[in-house]
């Protein structure tokens, strides 16, 4: 199977730091993809990760165990405009086919 | 183009009535995909475009729903006797690799009366 679970909602504070988990079934996937897409709004790509390991861009990061089935996407320095869904998407092989969980949604307060 | 291009922005059509979506991917991508959202879900794959050849059909929901890509470029989603249920956004996404990531455009709502 290809489930993807992620969380439906978190809350968190402007300036601090947010974890959105992620968790797949291992067999088909061949990389994990992380999306936001704010309300009205076409999803943007952030991040992939192939390999095993945190892979970093600016205030983003992403991290990944493919033996765990399990990836998270960490938000640091938290602003208002960070309030949005991120979406976790699995790879089959040859990246042909995305397999998007339904997204976690994020309210940042002040 | 700089984007990918997507028209209707919005449809409303009636129940029973044909439509047909069409998206403009980005000049040089050869892969190009078709999804929709519901309101409130994830993202539901349909079909994946190789070129002009549809290696992965799976996801279309009945034989109501056809694609057709044509010139390695622009594609039409066509939805025959719409039923309520179709109602969602529909998203088209291209890419050069898989790897890129994909680029969505703004999606065309539809909403069938």
């Amino acid at each position: 199977g290809q489930n993807i679970d992620q969380p439906t909602e978190m809350t968190a504070t402007e300036g601090a730091i947010v974890q959105i988990n992620c968790t797949y079934q291992t067999s088909g996937f061949n990389g994990l993809f992380w999306y936001q897409q704010h309300a009205g709004e076409a999803p943007t790509f952030l991040s992939y990760n192939v390999l095993d390991g945190l892979e970093e861009k600016g205030r983003f990061s992403s991290f990944l165990s493919r033996s765990k089935g399990y990836s998270y996407l960490l938000l640091k320095e938290l602003q208002m405009k960070d309030s949005a869904s991120y979406l976790c998407a699995g790879a089959n092989t040859g990246f042909q086919k995305l397999v998007f969980g339904t997204g976690t949604r994020l309210l940042v307060s002040p | 183009g700089a984007g990918v291009s997507q028209s209707p922005s919005n449809k409303v059509t009636e129940k029973g009535k044909d439509v047909e979506l069409r998206c403009d991917p980005i000049s040089g991508h050869t892969a190009l995909y078709w999804y929709r959202q519901s309101l409130g879900q994830g993202l539901e794959f349909l079909i994946y475009f190789q070129g002009n050849s549809a290696p992965d059909k799976s996801g279309l929901p009945s034989d109501r729903f056809s694609a057709e890509r044509t010139g390695g470029s622009v594609s039409t989603l066509t939805i025959q006797r719409t039923q309520q249920e179709d109602s969602a956004v529909y998203l088209c996404a291209s890419s050069l690799s898989g790897l890129d990531g994909y680029t969505f455009g703004s999606g065309t709502r539809l909403t069938v009366v």
